[in-house]
């Protein structure tokens, strides 16, 4: 089963915008992570954020997350028509192992 | 190359039969996990190994579904009379646990299966 919930499920911006992707997961984590996927590519990881931190930067991405809502955000700025992708993120469970559970995906368009 | 490798990375087949997968992940990770994917869906979790011993396996792992990892290196993953619904991208990925805690995974680039 999918933890996350990505939201929209799409969504479509010029060259230059930012993008906002937000998820929203049910059980505590350990952390939270984002991963970008091309088409017909795999999987690549971006950013990770701990349960004890409320924001990450990584050059045109920002992070941010609210444990007390369960939910995070990931802002590109000055999109590029290379950062076609969907957006996935993946959340580390707290306790055990530490499984790691993916969202079902922000498929994200970028216009030149 | 020192990413994770699955071959191979197309596979058409015929229901009934059955197919196996490879993955070498990264040499110095120690965890290993197999994912599907099917269209339009995030990864979903199938199993889990730390070095050799497999920790988790996933519900939707039925019993068609074998997974090892002998020496704690490469990784195959069976399955055994294949369905049209096992159609998917099998994809694996490695990582490496720092502090205690689960890190980034690095992916290989998946093996699409098909059943015919």
């Amino acid at each position: 089963s999918q933890q996350g919930e990505e939201d929209p499920q799409a969504l479509s911006i010029q060259e230059g915008e930012n993008a906002t992707m937000n998820c929203s997961y049910k059980t505590s984590i350990n952390n939270l992570q984002w991963y970008r996927q091309n088409s017909g590519r795999g999987l690549v990881h971006l950013i990770l954020i701990r349960s004890n931190e409320r924001e990450k930067h990584s050059g045109r991405l920002r992070v941010t997350l609210d444990t007390s809502k369960k939910s995070s955000s990931l802002l590109i700025t000055a999109s590029r028509a290379a950062d076609t992708a969907s957006y996935f993120c993946a959340t580390a469970a707290a306790g055990g192992y530490q499984k790691v559970t993916f969202g079902t995906g922000t498929k994200l368009q970028v216009i030149p | 190359d020192t990413g994770v490798s699955q071959n191979p990375r197309h596979k058409i087949t015929k229901r009934g039969q059955n197919v196996t997968f490879r993955c070498d992940p990264i040499s110095e990770h120690n965890r290993l996990y197999w994912y599907r994917q099917t269209l339009g869906q995030g990864p979903e979790f199938l199993t889990y190994f730390q070095n050799e011993a497999q920790l988790e396996k996933s519900r939707l792992l039925s019993d068609r579904f074998s997974a090892e990892r002998p020496k704690g290196s490469f990784s195959t993953l069976e399955i055994q009379r294949t369905e049209q619904g096992d159609s998917a991208m099998y994809l694996c990925a490695s990582s490496f646990p720092r502090g205690g805690q689960e890190n980034e995974q690095f992916f290989g680039p998946g093996t699409r299966l098909t059943v015919l």
